[in-house]
């Protein structure tokens, strides 16, 4: 069972709305990443947060807004987003970046911008 | 262009089938990792291979890292419904970054 979770599981928002979606992880790792899954496309990496610090930023638009309090909850506020935004938005943990350590991914975030 | 191929894309079957699935590069990774994704669920990982050459075997799964660490696959035998799903492959590179390809979709009909 995952020790990763993501709420909501389903959004639908329009393109001037502003959302969040969170995620947490109960397994004790200090490493968080976001990803985009789209249909029949590989995952892509957008964000990656060490010790509560981003690390890496993937050339990801700034309508995406990345917030991680602490090593436990990591957010990601959406704002005036593009249909072609809509996928489903995976969140992941490992015990630290940069190691080679395993990542446990929760079960994502459906996204649909009308 | 994706650094990670793979092959094929969409793959039905019958219960009792066995099954190949193909994942290429032509860049070198440190160690190549499997998932498997369910609907409604994040990719679980199955297993990861690290040195060139390596074999490892998961129940009725086995999995091969190319000799030149560019490559590997998969092998299913006698897949079963519950086998059904959409498996990743991950290249590893520096820092731990994971480079995913784009997934083969496999559906076991009983």
């Amino acid at each position: 069972e995952t020790g990763v979770t993501q709420t909501p599981r389903h959004l639908v928002m329009g393109m001037t709305n502003k959302k969040s979606l969170k995620c947490e992880q109960h397994l004790g790792h200090n490493a968080m990443y976001w990803y985009k899954q789209s249909a029949k496309k590989p995952l892509e990496l957008m964000f990656v947060y060490n010790f509560k610090e981003q690390t890496e930023n993937n050339s990801v638009p700034s309508r995406f807004s990345p917030e991680c309090p602490n090593s436990s909850h990591l957010f990601l506020h959406l704002h005036t987003l593009q249909p072609e935004d809509s996928a489903l938005y995976l969140c992941a943990s490992s015990q630290e970046a940069g190691a080679p350590e395993t990542q446990y991914f929760g079960p994502g975030t459906r996204l649909l911008v009308l | 262009t994706q650094l990670l191929e793979q092959s094929p894309q969409f793959l039905s079957i019958q219960e009792g089938e066995n099954l190949t699935v193909y994942c290429n590069s032509s860049s070198v990774f440190s160690s190549l990792q499997w998932y498997r994704q369910e609907p409604g669920e994040g990719p679980v990982l199955l297993v990861t291979v690290v040195t060139g050459g390596e074999v490892k075997k998961l129940k009725r799964l086995t999995f091969q890292f190319g000799d030149a660490r560019k490559d590997s696959s998969l092998h299913i035998t006698a897949a079963q419904p519950g086998d059904t799903g959409l498996y990743l492959c991950a290249g590893v590179r520096y820092g731990n970054k994971l480079v995913f390809g784009a997934g083969t979709i496999l559906r076991v009909k009983s």
